[in-house]
């Protein structure tokens, strides 16, 4: 069974501060995606990483995905209380029909 | 706003009833997958539809199945409600059945069974 284990479950930090999310598994993705879902919403697709060792820039947000395609990671710079919600991580498999989500990191940047 | 719709928004069943929550694509879209979501989890995929045909299942009973029609909209049914089945359920289209295309979530049918 396909795992992926987000670290951490939460995150409190004030606004300005740097946070980096991470997301692990002991399987291997065809491709990994980063979503940010706020209350009572679905969530919204922030990028997409398919190759391993790829890194994507979105304004002040850095996604890496793993060398080996195992695991990624969320890097956010000089954090907003915009950024404030559950940030999902979701990998593909092999078969591409099945999407595996993470469990979630609830983020809360205080003004 | 994604283009996928959802309905309806809120509902209330009774244990043992039976649910059918109904999702719009995204114009052009050719896939539909179906997530269930607890509270304070991450979502669950339930199966995906891809040109009216299921195109794969995760680990949920019978009693959840689903239905694609030729304008690609699509239907997910639950029978004999459980207390465990309240969640978000949430649909999201793409093109082709791979998530390296991008994939598009709709706002979620929140289901409460009591």
């Amino acid at each position: 069974t396909q795992l992926l284990e987000q670290s951490p479950q939460f995150l409190s930090i004030q606004e300005g501060e740097n946070l980096t999310v991470y997301c692990n598994s002991s399987s291997v993705f065809s491709s990994l995606q980063w979503y940010r879902q706020e209350p009572g919403e679905g969530p919204v697709l922030l990028v997409t990483v398919v190759t391993g060792g790829e890194v994507k820039k979105l304004k002040r947000l850095t996604f890496q995905f793993g060398d080996a395609r195992k695991d990624s990671s969320l890097h956010i710079t000089a954090a907003q209380p915009g950024d404030t919600g559950l940030y999902l991580c979701a990998g593909e498999n092999t078969g591409g029909f099945k999407t595996i989500f993470g469990a979630g990191t609830r983020l809360f940047v205080k003004a | 706003e994604t283009g996928v719709t959802q309905s309806p928004t809120h509902l209330i069943k009774t244990r043992g009833q039976q649910v059918t929550l109904r999702c719009s694509s995204q114009s052009g879209h050719n896939t539909v997958s179906w997530y269930q979501q607890a509270l304070g989890q991450g979502p669950q995929f339930i199966f995906q539809y891809y040109r009216e045909e299921e195109n794969g299942r995760g680990n949920f009973p019978p009693r959840f199945s689903g239905l694609q029609f030729p304008n690609y909209s699509s239907e997910l049914n639950v029978n004999a409600l459980e207390l465990d089945d309240s969640a978000l359920y949430l649909c999201a289209s793409s093109i082709g059945g791979y998530m390296g295309n991008t994939i598009y979530f709709g706002e979620g049918s929140w289901l409460t069974v009591v």
